[in-house]
């Protein structure tokens, strides 16, 4: 059974940093893509960013650039996303997602709360 | 960059209508849109996936098409678990997608 796991999330002050993490079980996690895609509670889903199968290409979304970082250790199964100057508008519950072999993203983890405010 | 455009946002339908939502891209691409179902406090789950493909397991009352622009998400008959908010997604851009709004389908 596909699982995808999040964790790292919390309360932090604008301006910190944290690291989400994606534990993946169930599937060859290196064979796929993975991504990070948020929602702030009640609105729409926006993409965050996304990584490649063996970590040789990345993507960003606009407002993340230079602030965000997706890595992964296909050893230990994980999806990371370093999060750094944080935003109040970065405030949003946090999907790790698994990119399908044909398209789309097939299965999503439950999600982890991060909350910037002072 | 590539956005995608629902209509409507909010949908109200009975259980046995056919309902139809719609996402246009600003930009052709092709057929790589994807559609997802979300329910409250849930995870998005994919139904569709290259425009008209049905993902395994998703009933086949679910439907998609369009190519370029333009494309449709249609329930031929809705069930009471269809009513939940629904969004497409274009996957044309390698690892730089885009989802559209969001159609909440509300009970009438």
């Amino acid at each position: 059974e596909v699982q995808l796991v999040e964790s790292g999330g919390g309360l932090i002050q604008p301006g910190g940093s944290l690291r989400l993490s994606c534990a993946a079980s169930g599937f060859p996690f290196e064979d796929y893509g993975m991504a990070w895609v948020r929602q702030v509670p009640g609105k729409g889903l926006e993409w965050v960013s996304s990584i490649n199968y063996n970590s040789g290409r990345t993507g960003y979304v606009d407002s993340v650039k230079g602030r965000f970082t997706i890595s992964r250790d296909n050893a230990k199964n994980s999806l990371y996303l370093q999060m750094n100057s944080l935003r109040a508008e970065d405030t949003a519950l946090y999907y790790c997602a698994r990119a399908a072999v044909a398209a789309g993203y097939d299965f999503w983890g439950q999600g982890t709360l991060l909350t910037v405010s002072s | 960059d590539f956005q995608m455009t629902q209509s409507p946002s909010t949908l109200s339908a009975s259980v046995g209508d056919r309902v139809t939502i719609t996402c246009r891209a600003s930009q052709n691409v092709v057929t790589s849109v994807n559609w997802y179902l979300q329910r409250p406090g849930k995870a998005p789950h994919l139904l569709i996936h290259s425009a008209s493909t049905l993902q395994s397991g998703v009933p086949s009352r679910f439907s998609g098409s369009g190519s370029g622009t333009d494309f449709t998400l249609t329930i031929r008959s809705l069930q009471p678990e269809d009513f939940a908010t629904y969004y497409c997604q274009q996957s044309h851009t390698s690892l730089r997608t885009t989802f559209g709004g969001g159609t909440k389908v509300e009970i009438k």
